[in-house]
């Protein structure tokens, strides 16, 4: 059971350039999530998406573009990256119905390096 | 905007003693849940427990315990026997009751060390 699957898992980029972060998740979740790690930020959220088909932004949503492909997959776009964008990036994912469907499942996380 | 508050930033403890963790948050809600997470240096993020707001009887997960006064907003976590594996980054999360919308908010979180 994969659960959620985020690559990659570290990347370096130069100023400027762009980038997609890939998520997937295998438990036929509706809702899905992206969030960013800083030191004594805690986990702020970038973007989400309820269901297949919606997305909204989050607490800190400049800079970055989402996709909601299909169930499964919910990617986030760096256009152009700036160095206020090294951080770590989970992907994460939950159902909205049944027992245990306020738990959030993590990916493994992304570390990106922005020089 | 619910806002969770974890004030301290560093806090240690001797290992098989008993340490706990504060967290407040503020929300206009009156059907929530509050979460504690662990991250160890693996950076995997571990639900260590959760807490629904309707019930007045604390979590408990093997050494792990919650104190949930919600007329205070307040949500600390105490951790029995402290073992050498207990050490990591702990957030504190809330999450307005499950909802199409409802996402979860995380507090800046506390660095626990365990001294053997």
């Amino acid at each position: 059971n994969a659960g959620v699957t985020q690559t990659p898992k570290f990347q370096v980029l130069k100023t400027g350039q762009s980038m997609t972060l890939q998520c997937a998740q295998d438990m036929n979740h509706n809702s899905m999530y992206w969030y960013r790690q800083d030191p004594g930020m805690g986990l702020r959220l970038i973007y989400y998406s309820a269901s297949e088909g919606t997305t909204d932004k989050g607490e800190v949503p400049n800079g970055y573009n989402v996709s909601r492909l299909n169930k499964r997959e919910f990617s986030l776009r760096l256009e152009s990256a700036a160095p206020s964008q090294t951080s770590v990036y989970f992907c994460a994912s939950r159902t909205l119905r049944g027992q245990g469907s306020e738990k959030l499942f993590f990916g493994s996380g992304t570390q990106l390096s922005v020089l | 905007a619910q806002t969770v508050t974890q004030s301290q930033p560093e806090m240690s403890v001797q290992e098989a003693e008993t340490v706990t963790l504060s967290c407040t948050y503020d929300t206009s809600e009156s059907d929530y849940y509050l979460f504690w997470y662990k991250q160890p240096p693996s950076r995997q993020m571990i639900l260590v427990i959760r807490q629904e707001a309707y019930k007045q009887q604390n979590a408990t997960e093997n050494r792990f315990s919650v104190n949930f006064q919600k007329a205070a907003k307040s949500f600390s976590l105490k951790i029995s026997d402290s073992q050498l594996g207990d050490a990591a980054m702990y957030f504190c999360a809330y999450s307005a009751y499950t909802g199409a919308n409802s996402k979860l908010t995380f507090g800046k979180g506390i660095t626990l060390s365990v001294r053997p």
